[in-house]
C-alpha cells in the first residue's frame, strides 16, 4: 500500500513564483520527513528534512511546513528559478529505516 | 570522501540471464538501502541491509531477487532469470547509522532485452 501520497504529479511555475508540493502520510510512527531533488539521469539528492517536533524548517529558498495532526507536510520553493526544474520526492521513515517515498512531482520553472 | 558508488551505470541483459548490481557505500557507512525506480515513477523500497545482515526485505520480490552486504566489499543486488519487467533504474543509498540521512548513488539502469 502507498504510505506516502504526493501531489501534484506535475507543476509548472513562472520564474520568481512559489512552488508548493504536498505530501500526506498514514503511519503515525514516522519521525523523519525528508525531501529529495532528482535531476534526469542522476540519483536523488537530499534537499531538506524535518522531524515532527517542529512545524516549519527553512533553508534558503526552501521551506518545509509540517502539520502533525493532519499528517501532512509540504515543500515551498520561494522565488523559483529555472534551475529548480527537477523531480521532487517527499519521503517518510521511522528511525531512518526503509524510507517510503511519494510518487514524485515534476517541477518545471518557466523563464 | 567519495559518494555512494554504483556500478555498472548501465546494464543490458537478455531475458533469462542474471543481473548483478553493485553498491559501495560512502566510507564509514554501514547501512545500505536499495530502491527501484520505474520510468516516470517514484522510488520503491526494496531492501535494507546492515553489514552481513538483512534488516528489512519487505519490498523485494520473494523470487529471483536477493541482496547481500558482506563484511568486506560492496553490497550486491542480484536478479536471477531477468524478465522485461525488471527493466528499471536501481538506486542504492547509504547512511552511517539508522538515524542519519541517507545518500544516494547515481543508479544502475537495467535494460532487459
Amino acid at each position: 500500500q502507498q504510505q506516502v501520497k504526493q501531489s501534484p504529479q506535475s507543476l509548472i511555475v513562472q520564474k520568481g513564483g512559489i512552488s508548493i508540493i504536498n505530501c500526506a502520510y498514514e503511519n503515525t510512527a514516522f519521525d523523519y520527513f525528508p525531501w529529495y531533488q532528482q535531476f534526469p539521469g542522476k540519483g536523488p539528492a537530499l534537499l531538506i528534512a524535518i522531524r515532527p517536533d517542529v512545524s516549519e524548517k527553512k533553508e534558503g529558498r526552501f521551506t518545509i511546513s509540517f502539520n502533525k495532526s493532519a499528517k501532512q507536510f509540504s515543500l515551498h520553493i520561494m522565488d523559483s528559478q529555472p534551475g529548480d526544474s527537477a523531480t521532487y520526492f517527499c519521503a517518510a521513515s521511522y528511525n531512518n529505516n526503509d524510507m517510503r517515498f511519494g510518487a514524485g512531482t515534476r517541477l518545471t520553472v518557466k523563464p | 570522501n567519495a559518494g555512494v558508488m554504483q556500478n555498472p551505470r548501465h546494464l543490458v541483459r537478455r531475458r533469462g540471464q542474471e543481473a548483478r548490481l553493485r553498491c559501495s557505500p560512502m566510507k564509514g557507512h554501514s547501512h545500505v538501502y536499495w530502491y527501484r525506480q520505474l520510468p516516470e515513477e517514484g522510488l520503491k523500497f526494496m531492501v535494507y541491509l546492515q553489514k552481513e545482515n538483512i534488516i528489512d526485505e519487505s519490498g523485494m520480490p520473494k523470487e529471483r531477487f536477493s541482496a547481500e552486504f558482506p563484511k568486506e566489499g560492496p553490497s550486491i543486488l542480484r536478479i536471477q532469470q531477468v524478465v522485461r519487467g525488471d527493466s528499471a533504474a536501481y538506486f542504492c543509498a547509504s547512511s552511517p547509522s539508522g538515524k542519519s540521512e541517507a545518500f544516494f548513488g547515481q543508479g544502475t539502469r537495467l535494460t532487459v532485452v
